[in-house]
């Protein structure tokens, strides 16, 4: 399988909460990532948990980790129209190990 | 701080022709990375420095790509006799060390 695993898509109405999750094989990884894409744009970094970390709140987004079961979640409470995006879930290695990203869509 | 900087945003090229992307990373940051991006998935690593040695490769750069990084500020990829199959957005991102700063990338399509 992959290294990170990652759903592709999900369906939100605005307002409400949005729930991405992630799995990865290799938990030698000192960081976890979230980053957001934009059509035709880079990445941006939304936010980042320490793997000796179970959670972490950032506003409106919330991390958790569970090391045991190698899964990562990226909770967007008060989902708006502006989050559609593709959602990356990254695990460090020197560089950079991706999912092949969920695609969040917001109804208004 | 004007972020990382990439040149040009797209390139249009006809297959066999050499094509070079120039990346400004985060004044400071000693790391840089270059990655690729095909439609529908992550990026994947394609190279690293530190300061101006390329110290990783990816199986992913044939010999036909090259990267340099000579003052240890800005980088440049150069792609030779490209192929369709390099059409793909190339990513840049630089680091103090840690996190990951990420250009907007380039576009290359080759016709």
């Amino acid at each position: 399988g992959e290294d990170v695993e990652q759903s592709l898509f999900l369906s939100v109405r605005e307002g409400d909460s949005s729930v991405i999750n992630c799995t990865y094989t290799d938990s030698s990884s000192t960081y976890l990532y979230w980053y957001k894409q934009e059509p035709g744009a880079g990445l941006q970094l939304l936010t980042y948990i320490f793997s000796n970390m179970d959670m972490k709140q950032d506003q409106r987004l919330t991390v958790l980790l569970n090391k045991k079961d190698k899964h990562l979640s990226l909770r967007i409470a008060d989902t708006q129209t502006g989050d559609s995006a593709i959602y990356f879930c990254g695990r460090s290695q020197g560089n950079l190990i991706f999912g092949k990203g969920t695609k969040l869509s917001v109804k208004p | 701080d004007t972020g990382v900087s990439q040149d040009p945003r797209h390139k249009i090229t006809k297959r066999g022709q050499n094509v070079t992307f120039r990346c400004d990373p985060i004044s400071e940051h000693n790391r840089l990375y270059w990655y690729r991006q095909t439609l529908g998935q992550g990026p994947e690593f394609l190279t690293y420095f530190q300061n101006e040695a390329q110290l990783e490769k990816s199986r992913l750069l044939s010999d036909r790509f090259s990267a340099e990084r000579p003052k240890g500020s800005f980088s440049t990829l150069e792609i030779q006799r490209t192929e369709q199959g390099d059409s793909a957005m190339y990513l840049c991102a630089s680091s103090p060390g840690g996190i990951q700063y990420f250009g907007a990338g380039t576009r290359l399509s080759v016709l």
